[in-house]
């Protein structure tokens, strides 16, 4: 079955950096995408960004860009989140999530996150 | 970034009922709309997508409808296990959630 795996919390100080790993299991690495969603105490989810699974293209969010890094490993079936600079605003549960394309024929239609990962505690504090 | 707007933020009802939970985006998104459900302590699980597609595995009491600028969930017959919060969330440009629906009993 799919699972998406991901790192165990992590508490950081102000400015440092937070890397989270993701290892998807039970389909085709390369055949779906990866986004990454964090989600802050009781607010809704926030979209980071997606890298591509096939070729490395990342697709990162415009708040995030130049402080997010998104990666992965197609050998060991693993995506990772680095985010820099880190601040106290940044405490939240982050999630990676596979990315699916909905199609008609040949229309798309849409994006739409079908399995995700347990969620990832970040703690900012000094 | 398109905004989208959920309503109620809270929400109150009773085994049985039927509720209707409305998204509304701040320009149009076609049929680019999906729905999740989220309980406390757990990721986003995915109930509807493009707009009235129901995911493999979800109850049939789950429907989605809506194009354009507002969308509709609806339950039909609310179970105990369907009290948790509720998510909308566009694709037509990136990607961005609404900010919830509580269903509480």
């Amino acid at each position: 079955q799919v699972q998406l795996v991901q790192s165990g919390a992590e508490v950081k100080k102000p400015g440092a950096s937070v890397k989270v790993s993701c290892k998807a299991t039970g389909y085709s690495f390369r055949s779906y995408g990866i986004s990454w969603v964090r989600q802050a105490p009781g607010q809704g989810p926030e979209w980071m960004g997606w890298i591509s699974t096939y070729n490395g293209e990342t697709n990162y969010a415009q708040k995030f860009q130049g402080r997010v890094t998104m990666t992965t490993d197609t050998s060991t079936g693993t995506a990772y989140m680095e985010l820099m600079g880190l601040r106290s605003d940044d405490t939240a549960v982050y999630f990676c999530a596979r990315d699916t394309r909905v199609l008609s024929g040949t229309q798309f239609l849409g994006v739409y996150f079908d399995f995700w990962g347990q969620g990832t505690l970040v703690t900012v504090s000094s | 970034d398109i905004q989208m707007t959920q309503s109620p933020s809270s929400l109150s009802a009773s085994v049985g009922d039927r509720v209707t939970i409305t998204c509304r985006a701040s320009q149009s998104i076609s049929s680019f709309l999906n729905w999740y459900q989220q309980k406390p302590g757990r990721a986003p699980k995915l109930l509807i997508y493009a707009s009235s597609n129901l995911q493999s595995g979800v109850p049939s009491r789950f429907s989605g409808s809506g194009s354009g600028t507002d969308f509709t969930l609806t339950i039909s017959g609310l179970q105990r296990e369907d009290f948790a919060s509720y998510f909308c969330q566009q694709s037509y440009t990136t990607v961005t959630f609404g900010q919830g629906t509580k269903l509480e009993i």
